[in-house]
C-alpha cells in the first residue's frame, strides 16, 4: 500500500542553521506530495505541495523537490527561525483527495 | 481565521458513554471531509471520508459501528464514539476539502482530545 517515510524527531537547531527533514514515499500511482505544519495548539496547514515529478513547492523559506527516482520529497530551508518550531508532517494524495501521512517531525530552534 | 472548526477542543468521559465530535466548515461548502486518529508521536490514520448525503466510507480495521460519521450538510460532519472505552483515547482531527481534488489544499480542524477513564 501507499507509504510516507519520515525522518524521526526531535529535531533541535540553533537560529539561522540549515534544516533537512527527509521524506520518502511508496505509492502505487503518480502521487500528489505535501509537507504540513501543525504549530503549538493549532491545526495542520498547508506549507507547500508538488503534484508531479521534478516540481519544487515553496513556502515561507522552506522547499521541497518531488524527486521520482529516489521517490523523496524532503523539506529544506536555508535558515531557520524561532518561529518555525512546529511539527511537519510530510503526505501523499492519490487523485481522490485523500491524504497519507508520514509519523511527523517535532522541530525546536534554540535562539 | 480559521475555516474548519472542530468541537469540542478536549473531553474526558466515563466509559461507556457516547461522544459526538463536530467539524464545520466556516466559509466553505465541503462536499468531502476526513476523519483521522492520532497517537501519540505517531502519524494520522485516515478512518473514514464523510461524503455529504450518503453513507461514509471507512477504512480497513475501522470499526463503523463504533465511530459513527454523519455528514448531513455540505458544513457539518460529525463523528460519535459510542460506548467509548479507554482504548478509544486519542486525538481526532477532521479535515474538510472542497470537492476540487488534490488541487485544493485540505482545511484541518484543530482536534479533539479525547480522554475516556
Amino acid at each position: 500500500g501507499d507509504s510516507v517515510t519520515q525522518m524521526e524527531g526531535p529535531v533541535t537547531l540553533s537560529e539561522e542553521a540549515f534544516l533537512t527533514i527527509n521524506c520518502t514515499y511508496t505509492a502505487t500511482g503518480y502521487p500528489s506530495l505535501f509537507w504540513y505544519v501543525q504549530y503549538p495548539g493549532e491545526g495542520l496547514q498547508l506549507l507547500l505541495k508538488a503534484t508531479k515529478a521534478d516540481d519544487k513547492g515553496s513556502n515561507k523559506g522552506f522547499e521541497a523537490t518531488y524527486r521520482k527516482e529516489t521517490t523523496s520529497f524532503h523539506l529544506e530551508k536555508g535558515s531557520v527561525q524561532v518561529s518555525d518550531s512546529a511539527v511537519y508532517f510530510c503526505a501523499l494524495g492519490l487523485g481522490n483527495e485523500k491524504l497519507t501521512f508520514g509519523t511527523g517531525t517535532r522541530l525546536t530552534i534554540i535562539p | 481565521g480559521a475555516v474548519v472548526s472542530q468541537h469540542p477542543s478536549w473531553v474526558i468521559c466515563k466509559s461507556g458513554t457516547s461522544v459526538k465530535i463536530e467539524c464545520r466548515s466556516l466559509d466553505f461548502q465541503a462536499t468531502t471531509m476526513f476523519w483521522y486518529r492520532q497517537f501519540p508521536k505517531q502519524s494520522l490514520m485516515l478512518m473514514a471520508t464523510s461524503n455529504e448525503g450518503s453513507k461514509a466510507t471507512y477504512e480497513q480495521g475501522v470499526e463503523k459501528d463504533k465511530f459513527l460519521i454523519n455528514h448531513a450538510s455540505l458544513t457539518l460532519s460529525t463523528l460519535t464514539v459510542t460506548s467509548a472505552h479507554p482504548e478509544d483515547s486519542s486525538f481526532y482531527i477532521c479535515s474538510a476539502g472542497g470537492g476540487g481534488g488534490l488541487s485544493q489544499p485540505q482545511h484541518f480542524g484543530d482536534g479533539t482530545r479525547l480522554s475516556i477513564l
